[in-house]
Parts: C-alpha cells; sequence; structure tokens
C-alpha cells in the first residue's frame, strides 16, 4: 500500500516567487491536512480538508493556499515567497476527521528553500 | 502561544536504560494526545496514542501516561535501543471538533548511546 507522497521533495525559490506543492495521500484517505516545520518552531499547522471542503486553517497569512481536488489529492500554494518561508512542508492523510481512530500519516515533505 | 509545550530540547541515555520524554499543556479543550517520532529527511511516524478518559497506555517498549489535572504526559521508553534516537514530537488535539488538526510541541531529540 502505497504511503503518502510529496513532490517535489526539494525546491529552491528565490523572494518573491510563488510555488506549488503537491500531495497524494494514501488511497481511500479523504483528509488532507498541510504543516510546515521549521527550527525551534516544530509543526504548525497550516490547512485541513475533507471532501474538498477546508475545514480548518492555522494562522498563516493569506499568502498560504490550498486546495484538495475530487481525487483527494492535495495542493497548496505559497505566492510572494518571503525568506522566512523556507522550511518542511509536510502533508498528512487520513481516513476521515474527528475520530481518535484516525490517526495522521505523514509524508517524507517538500524541502522548500528561499534565496 | 504554544499550547503544548517540550521543554527538553535535548536527551541522552545509555542504551537499555529507560528513556522519559516530557510534554506539557495548555488547552483542557484536547482530548487525545499522540506521539511522533522522526528520522531526519524522513515524515514523521505515529508512535503510541492516549484519550483523555485513560492514564496510561501501553505498546511493547513505549508506555504513555496522562495526568490530566497536571496537564502533563510523559512517553517512556523501556528498554532505549540505538534505533530509537530520532526527534519525537507530541501532539494533542481535539477531536470533539471534528477536525483532525493538531497540535505539536517543538519536539525533543533523543540519542541514545551504545
Amino acid at each position: 500500500k502505497a504511503g503518502v507522497t510529496q513532490t517535489p521533495r526539494y525546491l529552491i525559490k528565490t523572494r518573491g516567487q510563488q510555488v506549488t506543492l503537491s500531495c497524494s495521500p494514501i488511497s481511500g484517505h479523504r483528509s488532507v491536512s498541510w504543516y510546515q516545520q521549521t527550527p525551534g518552531q516544530g509543526l504548525q499547522f497550516l490547512f485541513e480538508y475533507f471532501s474538498e471542503t477546508q475545514r480548518n486553517k492555522g494562522n498563516f497569512p493569506g499568502r498560504f493556499s490550498g486546495r484538495q481536488f475530487s481525487n483527494s489529492r492535495s495542493e497548496m500554494n505559497v505566492s510572494t515567497l518571503e525568506l522566512g518561508d523556507s522550511a518542511l512542508y509536510l502533508c498528512a492523510s487520513s481516513l476521515t476527521a474527528g475520530s481518535g481512530a484516525n490517526v495522521l500519516t505523514f509524508g517524507a515533505g517538500s524541502r522548500l528553500t528561499v534565496l | 502561544d504554544q499550547q503544548v509545550k517540550q521543554n527538553s530540547p535535548s536527551l541522552s541515555v545509555q542504551e537499555g536504560r529507560i528513556s522519559i520524554l516530557n510534554c506539557d499543556y495548555t488547552n483542557s479543550m484536547f482530548d487525545y494526545f499522540l506521539w511522533y517520532k522522526k528520522y531526519p529527511a524522513e515524515g514523521p511516524t505515529f508512535l503510541i496514542s492516549i484519550s483523555s478518559i485513560k492514564d496510561k497506555n501501553e505498546d511493547g517498549r513505549f508506555t504513555v501516561f496522562l495526568n490530566k489535572s497536571a496537564k502533563h504526559l510523559s512517553l517512556h521508553i523501556v528498554p532505549s535501543q540505538p534505533g530509537d534516537s530520532a526527534v519525537y514530537f507530541c501532539a494533542a488535539v481535539n477531536y470533539g471538533g471534528a477536525t483532525n488538526k493538531l497540535i505539536f510541541g517543538t519536539g525533543t531529540l533523543l540519542a541514545v548511546q551504545p
């Protein structure tokens, strides 16, 4: 059974550019969440999607956006990149939302470097 | 406002001894707690969890204890093995809110010395 797949794994951008990251959840999983990991900050919640609807959003500026498609695949976009956006972006999937039985399974992440 | 705190950035223990990782939280609405382990260049992997209605959960060498009155949980690893060396994240969630939004601590780097 394939795990959560994130592409690209590594990318380098310059300030002011935009970036799109992709996440393919485990087959059958309908909930996808995104997290940002930076040194000293742990994992910060970005968004949560379920059946193409955004269920929850973290405390990030409007430059961060996301969406989920009918096949449960998800993308996140960061526009007008800043140096502080350099981070590991992690995607996680689960069967549904709001249940202790649904443990999040994470992908390996997309490492974004902004120069 | 850091709702989940791991006050020890790092911990070093000898192989075969007990590792105890601690986590504190402030939000009484959290009803489920999880521990994840993360190796470099990999995503976090689920380790063990505990519901707020319990005070202990065991899975092999791993045991999580929850003290609701103190808003504190701990992860015990016995015996510790070199392969346990990783960053451990504590996370909390309010599943009653029908969400998977996990609030993570900043992590503790565990080093198990052979």
